[in-house]
């Protein structure tokens, strides 16, 4: 499968805790981003990657939101200290630069905060 | 802000039926619009796309339409199936300004093929 591909695919942690998760574009592109979807909206924009450099991040939602992407491959999204408000869908996509830029979304990773 | 919205939360179609889904913009800076499938528990799937110099693209089975008059974005699936069935959004692309590339997204249409 050469998608884009998130871990873990479900995630249950207790209020306060810190999560992570990852993602893995699709092998040649060089624009990853960050959505944040809540039950019967659409994906809410978070922040986007060109190569390593974060271009985007003033609509991360609080500063107990962070995502990296080192090395310009893969990147990760931290929620630090956890809250029930932040219980969604986190879904990464990514483009390839071009006159286009269509992004293409992986599965999600489904947080619930208890 | 502008957003992306669509006008019926849901629409029921017999299977074989052609469907329309339909959506308004009101970013008129907009110069690239995307329609995705999401099935239950699934990400966003891409189904097609067309920049604003267009009115009018086909893909397999599927085909959009582009209004810039009335800022209105349609969504055709010819000879509906069941595997249809899902929620279809619409998102619109920023012009090319090198700045942020966020996609701004409607709530869905959720389609139902009835058999």
């Amino acid at each position: 499968d050469t998608g884009v591909s998130q871990n873990p695919r479900h995630k249950i942690t207790k209020r306060g805790q810190n999560v992570t998760f990852r993602c893995d574009p699709i092998s040649e592109h060089n624009r990853l981003y960050w959505y944040r979807q809540t039950l019967g909206q659409g994906p809410e924009f978070l922040t986007y990657f060109q190569n390593e450099a974060q271009l985007e991040k003033s609509r991360l939602l609080s500063d107990r939101f962070s995502a990296e992407r080192p090395k310009g491959s893969f990147s990760t999204l931290e929620i630090q200290r956890t809250e029930q408000g932040d219980s969604a869908m986190y879904l990464c996509a990514s483009s390839l630069a071009a006159v286009t830029d269509t992004q293409y979304f992986g599965p999600g990773t489904r947080l619930t905060v208890l | 802000g502008e957003s992306v919205g669509l006008h019926l939360p849901t629409l029921s179609v017999q299977e074989g039926d052609n469907s329309i889904i339909n959506c308004a913009y009101s970013n008129s800076a907009s110069d690239y619009f995307i329609w995705y499938k999401q099935e239950s528990g699934k990400g966003p799937q891409f189904i097609i796309d067309i920049r604003s110099n267009m009115d009018k693209r086909q893909g397999q089975r599927v085909t959009v339409l582009l209004n810039k008059t009335v800022k209105h974005l349609s969504l055709q699936i010819a000879a509906t199936q069941p595997g249809d069935s899902a929620v279809y959004f619409c998102a619109e692309n920023p012009p090319l300004s090198g700045s942020a590339r966020q996609l701004t997204f409607g709530s869905g249409t959720q389609l139902t093929v009835l058999p």
